[in-house]
Order: structure tokens, then sequence, then C-alpha cells
């Protein structure tokens, strides 16, 4: 069936450094793909998406490329702030109505 | 405000005793979820509603119960709640998104169930 593999928390930054959170996805055809981000005490919040092989989702400084041929969608962002903390969830939609999420990977920014 | 409520926010219960917690959204969306979230397990779906009177399990349907008998509101009800129900619950909703529903969660707070 379908899933997402996301690496493993909690993951540690300086503020202005550089975030790769890394996802991966096995699925039939060609599903979409989320980033949800969830700060501390709150529930999931949409962070970007992306619909199509190619395309590129972003907002808030943070981007992300549906790459077919590497079945990757690695979460970046070039310089980090201390209010970035919080969980970020990688998710797929396939051909089923259920949106199926990763397990969620932890990150802090220190000052 | 466009929201999704949930309550209680915290609730702890004993074994045993029925409970409900609420769920209304005021964005007349069509499509309304139920999450829980554990440590290590990340989110699982509970169950889901496409639109009223329409209710489906989803991956962990055991000792849940939904229902939908309006659009805006889908409790979960819990009949008979044990201790591996603790967990922290979140409603969701979603609009239809180009005639697919459920591009776009929305989320309530998240309710944390303590079952003794």
């Amino acid at each position: 069936g379908d899933s997402v593999t996301q690496m493993e928390g909690p993951v540690t930054l300086s503020e202005e450094a550089f975030l790769t959170i890394n996802c991966t996805y096995t699925a039939t055809g060609y599903p979409s793909l989320f980033w949800y981000v969830q700060y501390p005490g709150e529930g999931l919040q949409l962070l970007l998406k992306a619909t199509k092989a190619d395309d590129k989702g972003s907002n808030k400084g943070f981007e992300a490329t549906y790459r077919k041929e590497t079945t990757s969608f690695h979460l970046e962002k070039g310089s980090v702030q201390v209010s970035d903390s919080a969980v970020y969830f990688c998710a797929l939609r396939g051909t089923g109505y259920a949106l199926n999420f990763g397990k969620g990977t932890s990150l802090l920014v220190t000052p | 405000e466009a929201q999704v409520t949930q309550n209680p926010r915290y609730l702890i219960t004993v074994t045993g005793k029925k409970l409900t917690v609420t769920c209304s959204q005021n964005m007349n969306h069509e499509y309304m979820s139920w999450y829980r979230q554990d440590p290590g397990l990340g989110l699982r779906q509970i169950y889901y509603s496409m639109n009223v009177e329409v209710t489906d399990k989803g991956d962990v349907p055991e000792g849940y119960k939904v229902s939908r008998k309006e659009k805006r509101n889908f409790p979960l009800i819990l009949e008979s709640p044990s201790p591996n129900q603790t967990s922290l619950y979140f409603c969701a909703s979603s609009p239809k998104d180009r005639g697919r529903t459920n591009e776009k969660l929305f989320f309530g707070s998240g309710t944390q169930l303590s079952v003794l």
C-alpha cells in the first residue's frame, strides 16, 4: 500500500543553518505530496504541496520538489529561525481518500 | 474565523466510562476525519466521512464510533475506553479541491485523552 518514510528526529540546528528533512514514498500511480507542520500545542497546518512530478511546492521559505525518479519529496530551507521549531510531517494522497502521514520529524532551532 | 473546533482540549477518564469528543467545522466542508497521534507512530486515521450520513473506517477503527448527522459536526465516541486509547486526537476537515476531496486538511487543536 501507499506509505511515506521520513527521517527520524529530533533534528537540532542553530539559527540560520540549512535544513533538509528527507521524505521518500511508495505509491502506485501519481500521488499528491504534502508537508504539514505542527507547532507546539497546535494541530497540523499545511505547509506546502506538489501534485505532479517536478512540481516545486514552496511557502514561508520552505521548498520541496516532487522527484518521481527517486520517489522523494525532501523539505529544505536555506536559513532556519527559532520560530521554525516544530514537528514536520510528510504525507501523500494516492488513489484512495486518506492522507498517509509519515511519523513526523521534530525540529529544534537554537539561538 | 474559519476553524475546526474540538472539545474538550484535555480529558482524563477511567476504563469503561463512555465518552464523546466533539468536532465542529464552520467551513461547510464535505470531508471530515479523526486521527490519533502517538509517539513513534505519527498520525493514524481512525474514521472518516465523505459527507452527511457517509462514514468509513480508517486504519485503526477498533474501539471507536462516529456519526455524521449534520455536515458541520463529526463526534468521536468511545463506548468503553481502555488505557491503550490514551492518545492525542485530532479532527480534520477538507473542502473539495478541483473535484478531489482531501487535498488540504484543516486540523483542530487536538484533544489529549488519558484513560486510567
